[in-house]
């Protein structure tokens, strides 16, 4: 099956300080990713969706000011979390989607300790 | 609005037969998922109904009837590494993932 990898697995930053996190379809080439935020005990919940050479498109309530999506490539999007604070702190989930299918593939997800 | 449900835990015993339900009213249907997930980890695909009926994938299945509703997904032969949570996902008219909260679900020695 399809592979995708994000970096890094885990991070640990001070309050005020920026985050970028990346992620990566290894064989194959993902024209849509999408950002998921988990809290603990809860499910999945979608941030943003992402196509490659356009702009994000942004659930409703995430600040795009604050959680920069970038897709400049059909292997890489990268998250950036801009002056993350205590309540940022979640797990962080990419996934990708291959052009002709439905199935997303999902990263290994990306913990976020803000301190 | 979109809704999915599915039962928040579920206890069984090891080597018992688990049915995990989930029944969802969606904008629109194009595929059911359901995915496991352990916990601190991504989430790893397990099946996908589009058409009504029973898809067989070894100790695992899925059933769906799009009149109801409806799908489960079907545990035999439990063992103690299916401790996890699975999550049941719906493909809307958008072609985006409407998530249910998910089922933790436990096994017993």
């Amino acid at each position: 099956g399809a592979v995708v990898s994000q970096h890094p697995s885990r991070v640990i930053c001070k309050s005020g300080t920026s985050v970028k996190i990346e992620c990566r379809s290894l064989d194959f080439q993902a024209t849509t990713m999408f950002w998921y935020r988990q809290f603990p005990k809860q499910s999945l919940m979608l941030m943003a969706t992402s196509n490659e050479g356009s702009k994000a498109t942004y659930e409703q309530g995430v600040e795009k000011d604050k959680f920069l999506i970038n897709h400049a490539s059909l292997t890489l999007s990268t998250l950036t979390v801009t002056s993350a604070h205590p309540e940022d702190s979640s797990f962080y989930i990419c996934s990708a989607r291959i052009p002709t299918g439905t199935e997303q593939f999902f990263g290994p997800g990306t913990r976020l300790t803000v301190l | 609005g979109q809704n999915i449900d599915q039962p928040t835990e579920m206890t069984a015993t090891e080597g018992a037969i688990v049915q995990i339900n989930c029944t969802y009213q969606t904008s629109g249907f194009n595929g059911l998922f359901w995915y496991q997930q352990h916990a601190g980890e991504a989430p790893t695909f397990l099946s996908y109904n589009v058409l009504d009926g029973l898809e067989e994938k070894g100790r695992f299945s899925s059933f769906l009837s799009r009149s109801k509703g409806y799908s489960y997904l079907l545990l035999k032969e439990l063992q103690m590494k299916d401790s996890a949570s699975y999550l049941c996902a719906v493909l809307d008219s958008n072609y985006q993932l409407i998530w249910g909260a998910g089922t933790k679900l436990i096994i017993k020695p």
